[in-house]
């Protein structure tokens, strides 16, 4: 079972369009972050969200958590090739708990 | 500053035979885990260990998967004996605390094809 469900699977877009994945869960989460991962490294953190409701900016990137703790969207404007990548959101369950990966948004932005 | 170091970062074996992946965490940081990646199943954790000690080894499949962490700033991951079903992108990463409020640090992986 997979807790943690991130759609779309595949996003194909031109630059300068504008993009919202999403990751969603029946499980209520302590925290939650989104990792971009390139061909051939490993994934890098870009945000934790810890706060129902929260929503954080980073550059072009909108990072909201549901009021529920339960779901997260990424929002990107004018996308860039640059950010093409694998997209993953991985929840916490408490300070002890496993820290739960979805499979990913795989983004790809053609120039 | 050096990052997750892992080794090698590609292995082509057969099926049946050892293979042994390693990992140089980030030095001071008391966490590291191994993850498993494959189209399929995505990212999954096999192991993870907190100042040398393994805390939570549910996520290795088999008693073939054993991993170790002799000290602070080196560990492996052994399968013995691989099978096809193992390819993968093997993930070593390391955090600092035990919040999961924390960043992980990963590496650049191990990717292992087992014929």
């Amino acid at each position: 079972t997979q807790l943690l469900e991130q759609s779309p699977q595949f996003l194909s877009i031109q630059e300068g369009e504008n993009l919202t994945v999403y990751c969603n869960s029946s499980s209520v989460f302590s925290s939650l972050q989104w990792y971009r991962q390139e061909p051939g490294e490993g994934p890098v953190l870009l945000v934790t969200v810890v706060t129902g409701g929260e929503v954080k900016k980073l550059k072009r990137l909108t990072f909201q958590f549901g009021d529920a703790r339960k779901d997260s969207s990424l929002h990107i404007t004018a996308a860039q090739p640059g950010d093409t990548g694998l997209y993953l959101c991985a929840g916490a369950k408490g300070s002890q708990g496993n820290l739960i990966f979805g499979k990913g948004t795989k983004l790809s932005v053609k120039p | 500053d050096a990052g997750v170091i892992q080794s090698p970062r590609h292995e082509v074996t057969e099926m049946g035979q050892e293979v042994t992946l390693r990992c140089k965490p980030i030095s001071g940081h008391d966490y590291l885990f191994w993850y498993r990646q494959t189209m399929m199943r995505g990212l999954e954790l096999l192991i993870y260990f907190n100042n040398n000690v393994p805390i939570d080894d549910s996520g290795m499949p088999e008693d073939r998967f054993s991993a170790k962490m002799p000290n602070a700033s080196f560990s492996t991951l052994k399968i013995q004996p691989s099978e096809p079903r193992d390819s993968a992108v093997y993930f070593c990463a390391s955090s600092e605390g035990p919040r999961w409020t924390g960043e992980l640090f990963f590496g650049e992986g191990s990717r292992l094809t087992v014929l």
